[in-house]
């Protein structure tokens, strides 16, 4: 079946560094979406890609779609503590199926 | 807020015993999905209904199930709990049959002593 797997597991920064998560699926995508789960929340939806190497920013955030529909990233430029949380994308085949998420902290 | 309600918020039980976890989706949408979260793991699917019928299934024990009424709320039944089943469960929901956003609602967090 369908596998997403997102690398690192974990990642702990200075606050100001950049970080990024990759995601990759076993298979071709139609979309893939990234979600943000604070500690003690839920999910929350960011944002959806579709096309073959697409690119959107929202504000610090850059999220990629790979050509091949397999993969994506999600960069954030110089990150505040607002940004902790577990970071899970989620690719659409016939499913939405999740990843095993990134989880992020930051060093004040 | 996502405007998915879940109840209760807290629930402690027993190794055994049976629970019942309720859901109501967003107004308007057709698909709601139950997801179970143990603590530092990932979301694992466990089913998803699309108006009132069961549309996907996926590491979901014999000993859970789920339904979604006319109204299109949902339950998740628990039965023969044991400790391993203490972890957070989400129930999302979305408009469309399997694709599309997925809003989450706040979680039970279930506790099986």
């Amino acid at each position: 079946g369908q596998q997403v797997m997102q690398i690192p597991q974990y990642q702990h920064v200075q606050e100001g560094e950049d970080f990024t998560t990759y995601c990759n699926s076993s298979t071709t995508l139609s979309n893939i979406q990234w979600y943000k789960q604070r500690p003690g929340g839920h999910p929350v939806f960011l944002i959806q890609l579709v096309k073959s190497g697409e690119v959107k920013k929202q504000k610090r955030l850059t999220f990629q779609f790979g050509e091949a529909k397999k993969n994506s990233s999600l960069h954030i430029t110089a990150t505040q503590t607002t940004d902790v949380g577990t970071y899970f994308c989620a690719g659409l085949n016939e499913k939405l199926t999740f990843g095993t998420g990134t989880r992020l902290t930051i060093i004040p | 807020d996502s405007g998915v309600t879940q109840t209760p918020k807290h629930l402690i039980t027993a190794t055994g015993q049976r629970v019942t976890l309720r859901c109501s989706p967003r107004s308007g949408d057709l698909s709601v999905y139950w997801y179970q979260q143990s603590l530092d793991q990932g979301l694992q699917f466990l089913i998803q209904y699309y108006n009132g019928e069961e549309r996907a299934k996926g590491n979901i024990l014999e000993r859970f199930s789920a339904q979604q009424f006319p109204d299109l709320h949902s339950e998740l039944n628990l039965s023969s709990l044991e400790l391993g089943d203490s972890a957070l469960y989400f129930c999302a929901s979305s408009g469309a049959q399997g694709i599309g956003t997925q809003y989450f609602g706040p979680g039970t967090r279930l506790l099986v002593l």
